[in-house]
């Protein structure tokens, strides 16, 4: 089992520039989540999906930020446009959707934003 | 707005003492508790759940938890350089289904 799959491990960009973050969640796992991690904050939910439907995206911060998942192998999130409060770590996890599942998470992307 | 409270730390224990690592949570109604241990640059990872009150052993670690007090604790025996590291204590709702909020979580480091 490879896990959960992120890409890119680190992503540097200008202000302004649109960011795509990638995952790939444990072939079999249908409830995928976004987290965000600062040093301030903690650990963030984003957005989760389940059977590839969005069903809380309330912890997205504003409009500038997006997250789609066309199947059940694939999620993006994208930050469009960019600004320096985005840098952070994001994570991408995975569960099998049962109750009381643990969440498996990826190795997450390090965004900076200068 | 469930809430997960823990001490930011650091928490400094000489190797071989017990490290005890304490979360509250704020929804009375949370059915499932998590301890995951995160290294620096690195993801969480679970090491412990504990649904039931009372304790839950396995190996050096023990999590306890006091669903009256809505207080949950990890405790670390025979404390290792190698525990240094971030534990994230995280909570899930009462329908099980909900997505773990986590805590900030607490920094541990044993010294050697």
């Amino acid at each position: 089992d490879a896990g959960v799959i992120q890409s890119p491990r680190h992503e540097v960009t200008e202000m302004g520039q649109e960011v795509t973050l990638r995952c790939k969640p444990i072939s079999g796992h249908n409830s995928l989540f976004w987290y965000r991690q600062t040093m301030m904050r903690g650990l963030e939910l984003l957005i989760y999906f389940n059977n590839n439907v969005p069903i809380d995206d309330s912890g997205m911060p504003e409009d500038r930020f997006s997250a789609k998942m066309p199947n059940a192998s694939f999620s993006t999130l994208k930050i469009q446009p960019s600004e320096p409060r985005d840098s952070a770590v994001y994570f991408c996890a995975s569960s099998d959707g049962q109750a009381n599942s643990p969440l498996h998470f990826g190795n997450g992307t390090r965004l900076t934003v200068t | 707005q469930k809430e997960v409270e823990q001490n930011s730390g650091p928490l400094s224990v000489p190797e071989g003492a017990i490290a005890s690592l304490n979360c509250t949570y704020s929804d009375r109604v949370s059915q499932s508790f998590f301890w995951y241990r995160q290294y620096s640059g690195k993801s969480p990872e679970l090491i412990m759940s504990i649904y039931s009150n009372g304790d839950k052993e396995d190996g050096r670690f023990t999590a306890q938890l006091n669903k009256a007090s809505q207080y949950v604790s990890l405790l670390i025996r025979d404390s290792q350089p190698s525990d240094s590291a971030t534990y994230l204590c995280a909570v899930i709702g009462p329908s099980g289904n909900t997505p773990l909020v986590f805590g900030k979580g607490t920094r541990l480091s044993v010294i050697a």
